[in-house]
């Protein structure tokens, strides 16, 4: 079975500080995905990644930084959290030609 | 010409009726087009996905119904259960030498089957 694993479950930090959200796949999938999702939005998708090294903006990147340096590991980085950043955030991983699989998501609050 | 529209966006269901979720797209490139089912707390789950190449794909209570020339695919859940009762995404992509598997997703539909 394919695995993908968040580094927290919940995490709370304050505004202004640095968040790193950390994403594991353990298929050795080529495409790497962060969304966010808000109640009434449904997923977001904030970036993509389709290659180590190589990113994409999604449709809310603004914000938000990735990095991939390995192909199993997707980040996600907040420069500087705001409280309008709260929200579950929910990585996922792809092959070509078939659907993603996610992780169990991070519930991030920013006080 | 990217979006899939998804409804309704909450629906309840007798245990042991039948549920149905509709979407609609309208790029006609999207290829691929898969269903999720996400229980609160958890990250969704892929649930059953279907090609444009078949009508319609079963697994179980779940069945897939696909018309390409109105650009619509619609979830069925039979015999619904309580424990179906959770929300449910459509998505569509594009395939091709070209695909990243990006997903572009419905706005979900919040099922409650009532016991």
């Amino acid at each position: 079975d394919v695995k993908v694993t968040q580094s927290s479950r919940y995490l709370v930090k304050r505004t202004g500080e640095k968040v790193f959200l950390e994403c594991v796949q353990d298929m050795d999938h080529e495409n790497m995905f962060w969304y966010r999702q808000d109640p009434g939005l449904g997923l977001r998708l904030i970036y993509f990644s389709y290659d180590v090294k190589m990113k994409e903006k999604g449709d809310i990147p603004e914000g938000y930084s990735v990095s991939r340096e390995k192909k199993e590991r997707f980040s996600l980085i907040l420069e500087s959290a705001s409280t309008n950043q709260t929200s579950m955030y929910l990585c996922a991983s792809s092959q070509r030609l078939v659907g993603q699989y996610f992780g169990p998501g991070t519930r991030l609050t920013v006080t | 010409q990217q979006q899939v529209k998804q409804s309704p966006q909450s629906l309840i269901v007798q245990k042991g009726g039948i549920s149905i979720i509709n979407c609609a797209y309208e790029n006609t490139a999207f290829d691929y087009f898969p269903w999720y089912q996400q229980f609160p707390g958890k990250g969704p789950a892929l649930l059953i996905a279907i090609r444009p190449d078949v009508s319609e794909k079963k697994e179980g209570r779940f069945t897939i119904s696909f018309n390409k020339s109105a650009k619509q695919f619609s979830l069925h859940i039979m015999d619904s259960q309580p424990g179906d009762s959770a929300t449910y995404f459509c998505a569509a992509s594009k395939g091709g030498s070209s695909n990243t598997g990006k997903l572009i997703f419905g706005q979900g539909t919040t099922l409650q089957v009532k016991p």
